[in-house]
């Protein structure tokens, strides 16, 4: 399987700043999904980051909350815009590759912290 | 309503003996796939196996095996010779063609070997 990564690792911020977290896959991918783990919670989809288009955001989710990048078939951003301590949460990027059994895999994800 | 159902919060089991762990799953779709992933405490979610709906044998990974019942609607992982390193969080989840190919996760069972 291909490497996945996330950047940053973990952060802690203030309220009412924004953080940018980046996804990356050393091949080309099919899908790219944003997903969002409160603490002692299960994942929640945010998003799939289309490439070269705007992203398909779950109800719930907002694009000005959470303004998605994709510009190529390995990278994607998401951002997490004027945060507050419920945004407290570890956010996950998933990937699905071009062949094989459509099996998913996911990057280590970013633990951010809003104090 | 919930699609995915694990229904155990948490799970002993000795070192060196089998676990089962359940996941039920709610879908009218014909074509589906079922995932499960463990999450250790660093957060991370690492992909374990997977089952397509249309899959004639039960999928396996090493110690890893997945007991799907199609009629039951049933999806249990079954982990051989439990080993310390396997505590952690197990999440099944679930992937609907006609849904848009994102995760649908359950709530997840905490898995502790115990020596």
């Amino acid at each position: 399987s291909a490497v996945i990564s996330q950047k940053p690792s973990r952060d802690i911020c203030q309220r009412g700043t924004s953080l940018t977290i980046q996804c990356q896959v050393d091949s080309q991918v099919t899908m790219m999904f944003w997903y969002r783990q409160q603490p002692g919670q299960s994942l929640t989809l945010i998003a799939t980051a289309n490439q070269g288009s705007e992203a398909t955001y779950e109800s719930g989710f907002v694009i000005d909350k959470f303004p998605i990048s994709r510009p190529n078939l390995t990278f994607s951003t998401l951002t997490v815009s004027n945060m507050s301590p419920e945004d407290s949460s570890i956010y996950l990027c998933s990937v699905e590759f071009t062949s094989g059994r459509r099996e998913q895999y996911f990057g280590p994800g970013t633990r951010l912290t809003v104090t | 309503a919930q699609k995915i159902t694990q229904t155990q919060p948490g799970m002993f089991v000795q070192e060196k003996e089998a676990v089962t762990l359940d996941c039920t799953y709610d879908t009218s779709d014909q074509s589906y796939g079922l995932f499960w992933y463990k999450q250790p405490s660093s957060g991370e979610m690492i992909f374990l196996i997977y089952q397509g709906s249309y899959d004639e044998q039960n999928a396996t990974e090493g110690r890893y095996s997945l007991n799907f019942q199609k009629a039951r609607k049933s999806a249990n992982l079954v982990i051989s010779a439990s080993q310390l390193g396997d505590s952690a969080m197990y999440f099944c989840a679930m992937r609907e063609v006609g849904a848009g190919y994102a995760l649908n996760f359950g709530k997840g069972t905490s898995l502790l070997v115990t020596p």
